[in-house]
Parts: C-alpha cells; structure tokens; sequence
C-alpha cells in the first residue's frame, strides 16, 4: 500500500500566486482531512470531507483558502492569492469511518 | 514584533527507561482516543488507539490508558529507544461528530543514549 500521497513535497512561491496543494488518499478510505502544521498554532484542521463531500469547513482560514474533491482518489487544497503567513506544512489524512487517520509525508510551502 | 513558537511540554529520559507521556483532553462527550507519534520532516503516525468501554490497552512496546474520570489519557513506552525521539501528539474523536479528530499541542520525548 503506497499511504497517503502528497504533492508537491516542497512550494515555494511569491504573494499574491495561486498555490495548488494536491493529496491522493488511501485506497478505500472513505473520509479525507486537510491541516495546516505551524510552530506558532501547532496542528488545526481546515477541512474535511465523507465521500467526497465537504462536512466541516469551519478551520479554513478564509475565502482564499478552498478545497474540492471531484472523487474518491483525488482532492486539492488552493490558495488564491498566497501570503506569507501562508507558510507551513500541510497535511492530507484519509480514515475509513470513525477510525485512525492515516497522513501523508506533508507539502511544505513556503510564501515569499 | 519576533514571533513566539508553541513551547511543547518536553521529556527526556535514558535509553532503556520507560516513558510516560500524558494528555488531558477536553470534551467528555470523546469515546475514541488516538496516539501520533511524528519525526522530524514527516507526518504524524499512528502508534495506537482506545475506544471509551476501555481503560487500558497494550500494543508493542506501548500501553495506554485512558481515565475518562478526569479525562486523562496516558501513552507508556517500555525500554525507550532512541529511534522513539519525536514529537507525541494526543487525539480525541466526539462521538457525534464523524470523523474529526482534536489534537493536543504534542510532547516532545527526548531519548539520550
């Protein structure tokens, strides 16, 4: 089992570009999460979906941030336009119902 | 103004000692409870979990155990090693609220050869 996979590994960009975080979840798993790793707030979900459908959005930032998931193996994290407080490392996690959640290796981004 | 990091609780203890980390969470309305374990430049990674009907649970090496009496969880490494250094993050799940996890800020174990 190849876990969850996440792309690109590292982003570096300028304010002001669109910045497009991308995760492809365990096989089967049927909820997908998005957080954000910094050291100032440590670990905060952004979002989450249940079969492809966003349940909880209450951590997004704020309209730049948005998320989609067009189907079971795929979803995107955007960021349009990036700043530099931006800068963190995301994180993608699928489970299967109420279990443990597995991550991803992590996109670190960086806004310049 | 310089800004200021989270300044995680840390552990240090010797190689071959037992560790003990602790987490209180916060809502009694939680039933399942789950144990991260992250390394620098990854991921967190799930070392075990407990469900509310229990109080202790044994894995490889580790135990945990979970006093829903004063909402108090608790992860035990038996003979630490220093391929055990990370950052020990504790999560708990709502019953009602599918599943979204809340994490503590984490603990940073230490393990001095």
């Amino acid at each position: 089992d190849a876990g969850v996979i996440q792309s690109p590994r590292h982003e570096v960009t300028e304010m002001g570009q669109e910045v497009t975080l991308r995760c492809k979840p365990i096989s089967g798993h049927n909820s997908l999460f998005w957080y954000r790793q910094t050291m100032m707030r440590g670990l905060e979900l952004l979002i989450y979906f249940n079969n492809n459908v966003p349940i909880d959005d209450s951590g997004m930032p704020e309209d730049r941030f948005s998320a989609k998931m067009p189907n079971a193996s795929f979803s995107t994290l955007k960021i349009q336009p990036s700043e530099p407080r931006d800068s963190a490392v995301y994180f993608c996690a699928s489970s299967f119902s109420r279990a443990e959640q597995y991550f991803g290796p992590g996109t670190r981004l960086t806004v310049t | 103004g310089e800004s200021v990091g989270l300044h995680l609780p840390t552990l240090s203890v010797q190689e071959g000692d037992n560790s003990i980390i602790n987490c209180a969470y916060s809502n009694s309305a939680s039933d399942y409870f789950i144990w991260y374990k992250q390394e620098s430049g990854k991921g967190p990674q799930f070392i075990i979990d407990i469900r509310s009907n229990m109080d202790k649970r044994q894995g490889q090496r580790v135990t945990v155990l979970l006093n829903k009496t004063v909402k108090h969880l608790s992860l035990q490494i038996a003979a630490t090693q220093p391929g055990d250094s990370a950052v020990y993050f504790c999560a708990e799940n709502i019953y009602n609220q599918g599943g979204k996890l809340i994490f503590g800020q984490g603990t940073e174990l230490s393990v001095k050869p």
